[in-house]
């Protein structure tokens, strides 16, 4: 597609449901990650991926939070047994080149996030 | 934690005054980005730097990367109404961080 998308755009839940928040990268970027966003905050890193590759899971708050990326293209997170403090805006992006210590040009290219309440 | 700081997080100025926000990191940094996020969307890129030092300019805006690869810096000259937003660096480290954000607006 011509950007990355995001699905749902809005996700209301009842505490202790799973969710899962979807991501279809930019055609042929390689990289994908996963950010959560707080209001008036900056995009707290998550995980992300180099192809299917999870490379970098450290950022995910606790073992309820999970992602996968089986074809190295859509990514999947999963948040099981929601709670309160979930609710943010979970945002994807992805990057034509691989991610690493000294990578060259990376773009991003963000998604426009999904809104996630927990009720 | 989060271990990208930048300051001001608030900055209003009258339209057509200068801007400058500061990003600083606890860890050296392999390089640094720069994002707008306008108030509703998604945050875009504006540049990268890599080098120690570096400086590049992008019409009336001027972005640095300090001498130890620690901090840098975004100015704006003579701020339009279309600058509002949200200003963030992002660095790599040992992960991908990025800062708490600038928030400007711009009274006309």
């Amino acid at each position: 597609g011509a950007g990355v998308s995001q699905s749902p755009r809005y996700k209301v839940t009842k505490r202790g449901q799973d969710v899962a928040l979807r991501c279809d990268p930019i055609s042929g970027h390689v990289s994908l990650y996963w950010y959560r966003q707080a209001l008036g905050q900056g995009p707290e890193f998550l995980t992300y991926f180099n192809y299917e590759a999870q490379q970098d899971k450290s950022g995910l708050p606790n073992d309820r939070f999970s992602a996968e990326r089986p074809e190295g293209s859509i990514s999947t997170l999963t948040i099981q047994r929601t709670e309160q403090r979930d609710s943010a805006m979970y945002r994807c992006a992805s990057s034509l080149y691989v991610m690493g210590p000294a990578l060259a040009k990376n773009i991003q290219y963000f998604g426009a996030g999904t809104r996630l309440s927990v009720l | 934690g989060q271990q990208v700081m930048q300051i001001p997080q608030y900055q209003h100025v009258q339209e057509g005054e200068d801007f400058t926000t500061y990003c600083n990191s606890s860890t050296t940094l392999s390089n640094i980005q720069w994002y707008k996020q306008r108030p509703g969307g998604h945050p875009v890129f504006l540049i990268q730097l890599v080098k120690s030092g570096e400086v590049k300019k992008q019409k009336r805006l001027t972005f640095q990367f300090g001498e130890a690869k620690k901090n840098s810096s975004l100015h704006i000259t003579a701020t339009q109404t279309t600058d509002v937003g949200t200003y963030f660096c992002a660095g790599t480290g040992n992960q991908f961080y990025f800062g708490t954000g600038t928030s400007l607006t711009v009274i006309p």
